[in-house]
């Protein structure tokens, strides 16, 4: 069974701070998607990265997905409240409609 | 509107009960999935068919029946319930095929509570 670990698994920081969640995995996946959830909602989601080393923006929002396909990363600068949520990084394998998540990565940013 | 939609979204039901939760979706997508988040919002797939057909069944007690009328709809029967079946369920859709990545849409879940 393929595992998606997620670091930190909490993280609570003040407006204004940086901030860098990982994904990892020892599996090698064909693309990885980043999702928020927020409470009493679905997964909503945020990027698609299907190339190793591949770099995507979103506003402040920065999404790596690893050289060798098996991490990724999400960086958030200058945080705000609104970024309060659970962040779950999912992979996918060639010819597998199976999408995997991660164990998540609940973000609290505190005014 | 609302893209993918399942009811009900709240259910507190008793053990040994036999329930259905409801989904469809109005994106024209091919492909529909049930998920499970546990406590610890870990999210993990069920089932997921592809026009109607079964195209995954991952290691899911044999209480749990999916059914899907049209690609528009999968709707999930669990008889028998047990304590352990409180969770979320969300219904999902995406175009297949799914291994390059594309969108997959979340329902906004369903909360069952066995007590």
């Amino acid at each position: 069974t393929q595992l998606l670990e997620q670091s930190p698994q909490f993280l609570s920081i003040q407006e204004g701070e940086n901030l860098t969640v990982y994904c990892n995995s020892s599996s090698v996946f064909s693309s990885l998607q980043w999702y928020r959830q927020e409470p009493g909602e679905g997964p909503v989601l945020l990027v698609t990265v299907v190339t190793g080393g591949e770099v995507k923006k979103l506003k402040r929002l920065t999404f790596q997905f690893g050289d060798a396909r098996k991490d990724s990363s999400l960086h958030i600068t200058a945080a705000q409240t609104g970024d309060t949520g659970l962040y779950l990084c999912a992979g996918t394998n060639f010819g597998n409609e199976k999408l995997t998540f991660g164990t998540g990565t609940r973000l609290t940013i505190i005014p | 509107d609302t893209a993918v939609s399942q009811t009900p979204k709240y259910l507190v039901t008793q053990m040994g009960n036999d329930k259905s939760i409801k989904c469809e979706q109005n994106l024209g997508h091919d492909t529909m999935y049930w998920y499970k988040q546990d406590s610890k919002k870990f999210l993990k797939i069920m089932f997921s068919y592809n026009n109607k057909e079964l195209i995954i069944n991952e290691t899911v007690p044999n209480r749990f029946s999916p059914k899907s009328p049209d690609k528009a709809h999968l709707n999930l029967h669990i008889n028998s319930l047990e304590l352990g079946d409180s969770a979320v369920y969300f219904c999902a859709s995406s175009q297949a095929p799914r291994d390059r990545g594309n969108t997959i849409y979340f329902g906004e879940g369903s909360w069952l509570t066995v007590v």
